[in-house]
Parts: C-alpha cells; structure tokens; sequence
C-alpha cells in the first residue's frame, strides 16, 4: 500500500521543548515538502528538499529544521524558537521537485500545552 | 508573490446543485491546480490545467483558465454530501503557492 504516513496525528508541546514530527513515504519520490496551516488558511511551505542530503528554506522556516538522510524520511523539528507552533502539519511528495502534483499526508496537529 | 486568492470563502449548497468557486492569481503561471481537503485531513490532488489550456475536464468537474485575468473556476457538477470539504488552487511547480480556500457544504 503505497502513500505517505505522518506521525504522530496529535501532538503535546511544552514551553521551551524541541518536538519532531516523522513524515514517510514509499512512493519512491526524490522532492519531499513540510507545510504549515492555521485555521482557516491555506498552506503555507515551510522546508522543502529536492533530493537526498539536500533541503532549502521554504518561506516560514524560523523556528522549524528537517534533514533528509533517506530518501523515504523527512522530519521536521519545531524548536523552541517557534513562539505560535500551534497548527495543522502537512508533508507531501511529488516524483521530482520539476513535478507539479503532490501527494499528501494526513496530517500532525501541534498543540501547546 | 504568486498567491492564489479563492471566492467566496464559504458556500452551502444542496444536493444536486452546481458549485462554483473562483481563484485568482497574481503573475503569469505555467499551470494550476485544484485539491480538496476533507476536515482535518490531508490534501488531494483534484486536477491541473496548464497555461496553453482553457478548460479541462474530471469527472463532475470543469475547471476553467483565463490567463488574461489571472483567474481559474472550478465547477462541481451535481454537487453530493460527500463533495463537503475545502477546496484549494495552488500555482506553481515545487514551491506551491496555495490560496486560502472555500469551504464547500452541500447538504443532504
């Protein structure tokens, strides 16, 4: 069953934690992407990686970092230095970075305790 | 930037009626999406036209381009329940720029 995972769907974070949140997929494409949406809104791109070892900055990418150590894995850590985490986390994958459709998970929501 | 802007931003129907959003768009593109959004879910890739195109057809759906006035409409058909969600254009190719959405309620 090919597709993306995300995990966990909820998760908690304390003032001044660092937390991640696991983004999979099987589809065996290289370009990876971590949106953010607040309610209401669209998505807005925050880290996207094109290729293995290699990520670039999205436009809302203070307070967030990723690696791409696998081709199949693109985490994303909200640091501490994000103030307002809380929203609806979306990663996505497209074949090749020069491919316009995207293919979506299901979503982490970060709440702040 | 490139945002696509979406109207109207809420629209309740009922079943069996046509639904009709717009979105609009700020400098010249290569092509443009339509995804659907259930309710605490994950996007899904509605449909895509390209620049050279003028309508493009899915199913119940038609989604139209006019580059002149940096607009595209995506029309539902038919609308069913099941159609309620929110729905997003987005341009570009990689870096996605989406709009902010409709909310689409088709009531039974």
């Amino acid at each position: 069953d090919g597709g993306i995972t995300q995990s966990p769907k909820y998760l908690f974070r304390k003032e001044g934690q660092n937390v991640t949140l696991s983004c999979e997929q099987n589809l065996n494409h290289d370009a990876m992407y971590w949106y953010r949406q607040d309610p209401g809104q669209g998505l807005r791109l925050i880290y996207y990686s094109q290729i293995v070892n290699d990520f670039q900055k999205g436009d809302i990418a203070e307070g967030y970092s990723v690696s791409r150590e696998k081709k199949e894995s693109f985490p994303l850590t909200v640091t501490s230095a994000q103030k307002n985490p809380t929203a609806f986390y979306l990663c996505a994958s497209s074949i090749r970075s020069d491919q316009e459709t995207q293919y979506f998970g299901p979503g982490t929501r970060l709440l702040v305790l | 930037s490139q945002q696509g802007e979406e109207d109207p931003q809420a629209l309740s129907i009922q079943e069996g009626e046509n639904a009709t959003m717009n979105c609009s768009y700020k400098t010249s593109i290569n092509n443009l999406q339509w995804y659907r959004q259930n309710s605490g879910r994950g996007l899904v890739h509605l449909i895509l036209i390209r620049s050279n195109e003028r309508e493009k057809h899915s199913g119940r759906l038609r989604v139209t381009l006019d580059t002149s006035k940096k607009s595209s409409s995506l029309l539902i058909t038919a609308s069913r329940a099941a159609d309620t969600a929110s729905y997003f254009c987005a341009v570009g190719t990689g870096k996605l720029i989406f709009g902010q959405g409709t909310t689409l309620q088709v009531k039974p």
